[in-house]
């Protein structure tokens, strides 16, 4: 079956460090690649996303690249900010078929906890 | 404004008690779904629905039971058979056939 897997946590890092959490994943064909994050006691808001391989999704600073040769999704800031601090997901979505059951599950890895110092 | 809310934030039940969690979503979303975060362990599928009056189970949904008699909503009772009912539990939407889902605020659950 499908699976995510994120680099333990926690993270802790102080202002402006440059910011990598890993990601890999084991899925048949082709899966959607997201982060999500999530803040102290709220639901998850989507990050970023990136649908095929060799896609890089980006949004607020954050990049992550879909490579298939090593099944990963490496999530990227060059400089983290105090109000970065969240917990980051990183899932896969089964292919969409409109003839199958999968219609989009997420498959979650077990999140990384940042925490940004100033 | 479009969005998905869930209600109670916290809710508190003792053990042995049924509770239902609400779901409620304005985005005019076909399929909704259910999940449980636990600290460390992400989150996990309690159950998911793709049309109103259709439902499937999850990963974990042994103890739960669900209802899809509108579009906008989607319920969840935790029943007295969840060994470990004490979570987060998070309510999602999405699109069918747009791989992306859209979350609500959230409920926790505390069984005392």
């Amino acid at each position: 079956g499908n699976s995510v897997t994120q680099m333990e946590g926690p993270v802790t890092l102080s202002e402006e460090a440059f910011l990598t959490i890993n990601c890999t994943y084991t899925a048949t064909g082709y899966p959607s690649l997201f982060w999500y994050v999530q803040y102290p006691g709220e639901g998850l808001q989507l990050l970023l996303k990136a649908t095929k391989a060799d896609d890089k999704g980006s949004n607020k600073g954050f990049e992550a690249t879909y490579r298939k040769e090593t099944t990963s999704f490496h999530l990227e800031k060059g400089s983290v900010q105090v109000s970065d601090s969240a917990v980051y997901f990183c899932a896969l979505s089964d292919p969409l078929n409109a003839g199958g059951t999968s219609y989009g599950k997420l498959t979650f890895g077990q999140g990384t906890i940042l925490t940004v110092h100033p | 404004d479009g969005g998905i809310t869930q209600s109670p934030k916290y809710l508190f039940r003792k053990e042995g008690q049924n509770v239902t969690l609400s779901c409620e979503q304005n985005l005019n979303h076909d399929a909704m779904y259910w999940y449980r975060q636990d600290p460390g362990q992400g989150l996990r599928l309690i159950y998911y629905s793709q049309i109103v009056n259709d439902f499937q189970k999850g990963d974990i949904a042994e103890g739960y039971s669900v209802s899809r008699e509108k579009k906008e909503s989607f319920p969840l009772t935790v029943t007295s058979a969840q060994k470990n009912p004490t979570a987060f539990y998070l309510c999602a939407s999405s699109i069918p056939l747009v791989n992306e889902q859209f979350f609500g605020p959230g409920t926790r659950l505390t069984v005392l």
